[in-house]
């Protein structure tokens, strides 16, 4: 079976910040893909990232970075100076074992006052 | 730049009654998937369409829930009849489709069900 666990339910942080979201994940999967998403007010989710399990390169994008680290289990995500368009609700996503269908996290609420 | 599209946005109804969501994924997306995100929860697939046929519906109450997709294209989610647990977002994501590497979902902006 296939679990996410994002345990931090909400950050408040002031703009200008740096923040980091925890992922941690459990699979019996050795080839498997990592998600982050974004969920702004709107609703919609928004593709962030994937990334596979065979590739442990950190990536930046701006002001976006993750920190996938296969001994840990972990797939972090940074944002450095944050802003007030950053607050969201973000969620980490495993697939793998030949299943084409994500599974989600419960998610990090993220709150950035100016 | 292409989007998913869902109507309504927002539908609130009294138990008992029916209610359909409708879907229109990105053109050329041959698959597409239908969630349910109950609020503080992450989303949880409810069924999943390869071009007009069902690829997954394990998780969909068939009791009361129904999915077509019927010329392979958009796509309309029913539920008859509501009940109170069913107040949640529906987001409907489509994808390329392919089999040998993952494919990326993209979602619409959902339609949010309050039953009363």
């Amino acid at each position: 079976a296939q679990k996410v666990t994002q345990a931090q339910t909400e950050i408040s942080v002031v703009e200008k910040e740096d923040v980091t979201l925890d992922c941690v994940y459990e699979t019996r999967d050795t080839t498997y893909y990592l998600f982050w998403y974004k969920q702004p007010p709107s609703g919609e989710l928004v593709f962030l990232i994937r990334r596979n399990s065979f590739d442990e390169q950190n990536e930046i994008s701006g002001r976006y970075s993750w920190n996938f680290q296969k001994s840990t289990s972990s797939f972090n995500f940074t944002i450095t100076a944050s802003q007030v368009v950053d607050s969201a609700v973000y969620f980490c996503a495993l697939e793998g074992g030949g299943s084409y269908i994500p599974t989600f996290g419960r998610g990090t609420s993220l709150i950035v006052h100016p | 730049e292409a989007e998913v599209a869902q109507s309504p946005r927002y539908k609130i109804t009294e138990k008992s009654q029916a209610v359909a969501f409708w879907c229109d994924p990105i053109s050329g997306h041959a698959t597409l998937y239908w969630y349910r995100q109950i609020l503080g929860q992450g989303p949880e697939l409810l069924v999943q369409f390869q071009d007009e046929s069902v690829v997954d519906d394990s998780q969909l109450p068939k009791d009361r829930f129904s999915a077509e997709r019927l010329k392979g294209v958009d796509s309309t989610l029913k539920i008859q009849p509501a009940e109170l647990g069913d107040s949640a977002m529906y987001l409907c994501a489509s994808s390329l489709g392919g089999r040998t590497v993952p494919d990326t979902q993209y979602f619409g902006p959902g339609t949010r069900l309050t039953v009363l």
